[in-house]
């Protein structure tokens, strides 16, 4: 079975600058997908960046970008240039080549300082 | 982009009684819709798999004659929590995938049962 692992339950960030969220996951399959999710106070989910295992090039999304390491089964968020709106928790997920469903982390609760 | 519609945003009943809760894709069609489920400060975790014109797909430990899922049409499926008790008091999210691969989500219902 699948499984997505969120090591950080909460972060925080001075405004401006920049954080990594750690994200890894397990899987035997070779064809997937990873995604980073972010859901604000409303709880609508958005979709914030989605990288292809076949792609080697880092996924990015203006200030938005992952550190994936496939050998390892890394797949990190980067985000420049923290914003006050930024904050929300984010969830890493993971989704297998030809299926549908998504399998999500716990979440990892980031909280940027003004 | 895509919309996804959840409707109602918010409900409260009384324990005994059915909610029904609606996903509308508004621009595109969806053949296949997600039903979710989260508990406060934790992740979502996937109730089932609509699939339009056939049966629900339920996740292992999901009852599925508790949670009634129809997919009528291509731009629509409903879940309804049938009998609710206080322990279905959750938050769910239903999603529905777009033309373009992308994986869209409803703003979410929050169900009190009291």
């Amino acid at each position: 079975a699948q499984t997505v692992t969120q090591s950080q339950p909460e972060m925080s960030v001075q405004e401006a600058e920049t954080v990594t969220l750690s994200c890894t996951y397990d899987t035997s399959e070779s064809n997937y997908y990873l995604f980073w999710y972010k859901q604000p106070p409303s709880r609508q989910m958005i979709l914030v960046i989605r990288q292809e295992a076949y792609k080697q090039q880092n996924a990015t999304e203006n200030r938005f970008s992952v550190n994936f390491q496939k050998a390892a089964k890394s797949f990190s968020l980067k985000i420049s240039d923290s914003q006050l709106g930024d904050t929300a928790m984010y969830f890493c997920a993971f989704t297998q080549g030809g299926s549908e469903k998504l399998v999500f982390g716990k979440g990892t609760k980031l909280t940027v300082n003004p | 982009g895509a919309v996804v519609s959840q409707h109602p945003s918010w409900v409260i009943c009384k324990s005994g009684t059915s909610v029904k809760i609606e996903c509308r894709s508004l621009d595109f069609q969806a053949t296949t819709m997600f039903w979710y489920r989260q508990f406060p400060k934790q992740s979502l975790m996937l109730m089932a798999t609509s699939n339009e014109g056939s049966k629900a797909t339920y996740e292992q430990g999901v009852e599925k004659d508790k949670f009634l899922i129809n997919h009528a049409s291509l731009t629509l499926s409903t879940l309804t929590v049938t009998s609710a008790h206080p322990e279905d008091s959750s938050f769910y999210i239903c999603s529905a995938r777009g033309t373009n691969e992308k994986l869209f989500f409803g703003s979410g219902t929050q169900l009190s049962v009291l």
